[in-house]
């Protein structure tokens, strides 16, 4: 089934440590993204990319890295994690840059820094 | 920047009622307006949306207003199902940066 993949679904990790969430699509879509949803504040964007080899800052891009070196994976580090970065993380896809498309979304990876 | 606030955060209808949930969005040159539903525990998914050049949308049971004057839009759900439990989520489109920013969402609950 054509969609987006994360993993882990779920990781406790000790603050101070470096975390990759990994991304892939299979649906060939040009434009990527990392979101991270916490209760009471909705999806806020963290990293995007509008294609293979660019990315760019969303709202709240501090501690956090991003890299795109072909059209279906989109990993997100976090270089060393803190207590405040205990969230749901979604990775999304569109078909084009602009989010005036439909955004497709992984199933979540939810993380946990103690 | 853009700033979009979303009521009520819960909302409790009966079965087959309607449920009307409301956006607010400050950036008048906002022109892009999804709404995503999210079951528990699942994955946000676009049910509709709206652009600012008409004013209203229907799909089946669910209709999008936009105000464009007022900076609000809205969504409609009508003959409420339990299958529409949910947390709902309204976003407006940044026009300087093409970056979506989203409401804090609504729990809707369907009371058999």
């Amino acid at each position: 089934i054509a969609g987006i993949t994360q993993a882990p679904t779920s990781q406790i990790l000790a603050a101070g440590r470096r975390m990759t969430l990994r991304c892939t699509q299979d649906m060939r879509h040009n434009a990527m993204y990392w979101y991270r949803q916490d209760l009471g504040l909705g999806l806020r964007l963290i990293h995007y990319s509008n294609t293979a080899g660019t990315t760019g800052k969303g709202e709240v891009p501090d501690g956090y890295s991003v890299s795109r070196a072909n059209t279906d994976d989109f990993p997100l580090t976090l270089a060393s994690a803190v207590p405040s970065q205990t969230s749901v993380y979604f990775c999304a896809s569109s078909e084009t840059w602009g989010h005036t498309g439909e955004l497709f979304f992984g199933e979540g990876s939810r993380l946990t820094v103690l | 920047g853009e700033n979009v606030e979303q009521h009520p955060s819960t909302l409790s209808v009966q079965e087959g009622d309607s449920a009307v949930i409301k956006c607010t969005y400050s950036d008048s040159a906002s022109n892009y307006f999804p709404w995503y539903k999210q079951e528990l525990g699942k994955r946000p998914q676009l049910i509709i949306d709206i652009r600012s050049n008409v004013g209203e949308k229907k799909d089946q049971r669910i209709a999008v207003t936009l105000n464009k004057t007022a900076k609000h839009f809205s969504l409609h759900i009508t003959e409420t199902q339990p299958e529409d439990s949910a947390v709902y989520f309204c976003a407006a489109l940044k026009d300087s940066n093409y970056q979506l920013i989203w409401g804090a969402g609504t729990k809707l609950i369907i009371k058999p």
